[in-house]
């Protein structure tokens, strides 16, 4: 069974802080994926990384994926309100000619104006 | 209308009722999924439908039963549920034919409350 732990569970933050959670596995994934979900609203993919040390930029989001692909990182800069939300990371892994897809429990983060 | 919509947004039922989730994609996709959403578990993956046809049942109870009728349209009939049935159960699409491929599109979610 593929496991992905998420640290921390929840995050409450000031407006402005800097933030980073943690995405660990004891297994090599093919690819890693963060969402983010809002209350009241269903995930939405925020980025996708392949390749082992690969880092990704989206604003103030920095996405990190480690070099044996078991573990990833998502630093955020200068946190907003509208960061608020449930970070989902979701592992993929060849199976059976396809891939198969497990999520981690999730980081709430609460960013406080 | 556009993305993946589920009906309806809330439900509750009890344990002897008989009620059906629906969602509808309008993104062309040819893949879609039920995934279930506890508090303080994972996202845990139900079933999974390419063109229609189902190609995982991940050992779901057959108090749910799904069906596809077309490759836009996914219900989620339940019968008899229990009270640890009670979640956020969420639609998904993708583009792809494999089981996953890129990234999936989820619809708002039914919160489902079994009494």
């Amino acid at each position: 069974t593929q496991l992905l732990e998420q640290s921390p569970q929840f995050l409450s933050i000031q407006e402005g802080e800097n933030l980073t959670v943690y995405c660990n596995s004891s297994s090599v994934f093919s690819s890693l994926q963060w969402y983010r979900q809002e209350p009241g609203e269903g995930p939405v993919l925020l980025v996708t990384v392949v390749t082992g040390g690969e880092v990704k930029k989206l604003k103030r989001l920095t996405f990190q994926f480690g070099d044996a692909r078991k573990d990833s990182s998502l630093h955020i800069t200068a946190a907003q309100p509208g960061d608020t939300g449930l970070y989902l990371c979701a592992g993929a892994w060849p199976q059976g000619g396809s891939e198969k897809l497990v999520f981690g429990k999730g980081t709430k983060l609460t960013v406080n104006p | 209308e556009t993305g993946v919509t589920q009906t309806p947004r809330h439900l509750v039922m009890g344990m002897t009722n008989k009620k059906s989730l629906k969602c509808e994609q309008h993104l062309g996709h040819n893949a879609m999924y039920w995934y279930k959403q506890s508090a303080k578990k994972p996202l845990e993956l139900m079933f999974v439908y390419n063109f229609k046809e189902q190609t995982e049942n991940n050992s779901v109870p057959s108090r749910f039963s799904p069906e596809c009728p077309n490759s836009s349209h996914l219900f989620l009939h339940l019968h008899t549920l229990q009270p640890e049935d009670s979640a956020l159960y969420l639609c998904a699409s993708s583009p792809g034919t494999g089981l996953y491929t890129g990234e999936l599109f989820f619809g708002e979610g039914s919160r489902l409350t079994v009494l």
